[in-house]
């Protein structure tokens, strides 16, 4: 199944650390998104890339939140340093273009101690 | 900056019954709209889509849009408890905007 594929499933961290997720998008799709989803705050936009050209940084997040996207296959979102209200679970998703429906990994759930 | 409003923030129906799912758009260039089902631990997944007014069925799932007033809705008839789960609500318009997701509507079908 080509989904979003998004690693590590879990990760716990100390205050203060620094945490790289990954995704890998579906093949052929042009746009990827980096989600945070909290019961409180809902789904949270961080990054957005488009043709791997960085669109939207997420504005609040911007301090220690850090999307790249190396080549069209592969993303990382750098936490740095962590803290405890971070804790959250992290999806990233891809799509074709601006109007076609998305698919979402399976998330990253994250728990900063 | 485009907001998608969703409501009610949750509801609970009983098995079999109907559930009925809003949701409203604030920006007028908004052209699409899709429903995502989130089951319990589980990443969101692409339930339904709608682009032109009117109403489009797909077996126990009917979504209507009306474009003048820039709201769409989601109805599920004969619910199952495998319905529970967050509906969360995503619009987009034309010319290239990402889409924006509402907060959700978390469905309980309660046996």
């Amino acid at each position: 199944d080509a989904g979003v594929t998004q690693t590590p499933r879990h990760e716990v961290a100390e205050k203060g650390q620094t945490i790289i997720l990954k995704c890998e998008p579906v093949s052929g799709h042009n746009d990827l998104f980096w989600y945070r989803q909290t019961k409180i705050q809902g789904l949270e936009l961080l990054s957005y890339f488009r043709s791997k050209s960085l669109m939207e940084d997420g504005g609040a997040f911007k301090d220690r939140f850090k999307a790249e996207m190396l080549n069209s296959s592969f993303s990382t979102l750098k936490i740095q340093p962590t803290e405890p209200k971070d804790s959250a679970v992290y999806l990233c998703a891809s799509s074709l273009d601006a109007n076609s429906d998305y698919t979402f990994g399976s998330g990253t759930r994250l728990l900063v101690i | 900056q485009q907001k998608v409003q969703q409501s009610p923030e949750s509801l609970i129906v009983p098995e079999g019954g109907m559930a009925s799912l809003n949701c409203t758009s604030s920006d007028r260039n908004v052209d699409y709209f899709w429903w995502y089902r989130q089951h319990s631990g589980k990443s969101p997944k692409m339930l339904m889509s709608i682009f032109s007014n009117g109403e489009k069925e797909e077996g126990r799932f009917t979504v209507h849009l009306n474009k003048a007033s820039l709201h769409t809705s989601l109805h599920i008839r004969d619910s199952q408890p495998s319905d529970s789960a967050l509906y969360l609500c995503a619009a987009a318009g034309t010319g290239g905007y990402k889409v924006v997701f509402g907060s959700g509507t978390r469905l309980l079908v309660s046996p």
